[in-house]
């Protein structure tokens, strides 16, 4: 599965929006990007995954390039209850290989 | 929907003796069901796969015959840790895929902190 890179930390203002970037520039062509986050002491959050198309649900959107090399994810209005480390992953799917957890990237939302 | 459990939630245990964290899938059958190691500040290390009524895989460097994954059920996986010791100690998280129905999502668990003294 290609490999991600995302920045170890980010801040954003409580009530903005989080943007979160992600590289993925050896991705395949029948590789997904998914998103999941973990709040300390607790399991991963799934939140979204896409392929080509952007995708939005209920917690956030994902705008993935037309080259699919990089992907971002949103969180719309960010609350304090967003701070988490954010893991953006690759693999073949769906129903590929195992999900391979990188570093992520710490979300701190400040009020 | 698509939600997953863990029991314990926290268990502290004596260096030698042995740990089942259980894992149910609450409101789906889960086709498959991964466990994951985590040490602290560290990220999630996939241990092993299962699928219902079948061994499991384990990842290198895993020790079968220490770490027994039992998937007895679409709604069950059990993971025991054999004469635990204290570098056994860790954050051990389940999680659970419902297959085509669920878009083959992976689901976690809230994880059991197991402690070995």
């Amino acid at each position: 599965d290609a490999k991600t890179t995302q920045p170890p930390s980010m801040d954003c203002a409580e009530g903005r929006a989080a943007n979160l970037p992600c590289n993925h520039s050896t991705i395949s062509g029948n590789e997904y990007v998914y998103w999941y986050r973990q709040i300390h002491s607790q399991g991963p959050q799934y939140i979204i995954h896409g392929l080509k198309n952007n995708e939005t649900n209920e917690m956030a959107s994902l705008i993935i390039t037309e080259d699919r090399k990089s992907s971002t994810l949103i969180l719309p209005h960010a609350t304090l209850r967003d701070t988490a480390v954010y893991y953006c992953i690759v693999r073949v799917g769906p129903g590929g290989n195992k999900l391979v957890f990188g570093a992520g990237t710490i979300l701190r939302v400040k009020s | 929907g698509a939600v997953v459990s863990q029991h314990p939630s926290r268990v502290i245990c004596k260096s030698g003796t042995s740990v089942k964290i259980e894992c149910r899938s609450l409101d789906f059958q889960a086709t498959t069901m991964f466990w994951y190691r985590q040490f602290p500040k560290q990220s999630l290390m996939l241990m092993a796969t299962s699928n219902e009524g079948s061994k499991a895989t384990y990842e290198q460097g895993v020790e079968k015959d220490k770490f027994l994954i039992n998937h007895a059920s679409l709604t069950l996986s059990t993971l025991t840790v054999t004469s635990a010791h204290p570098e056994d100690s860790s954050f051990y998280i389940c999680s659970a895929t419902g297959g085509r129905v669920l878009l083959y999502v992976e689901f976690f668990g809230p994880g059991t902190r197991l402690t070995v003294l």
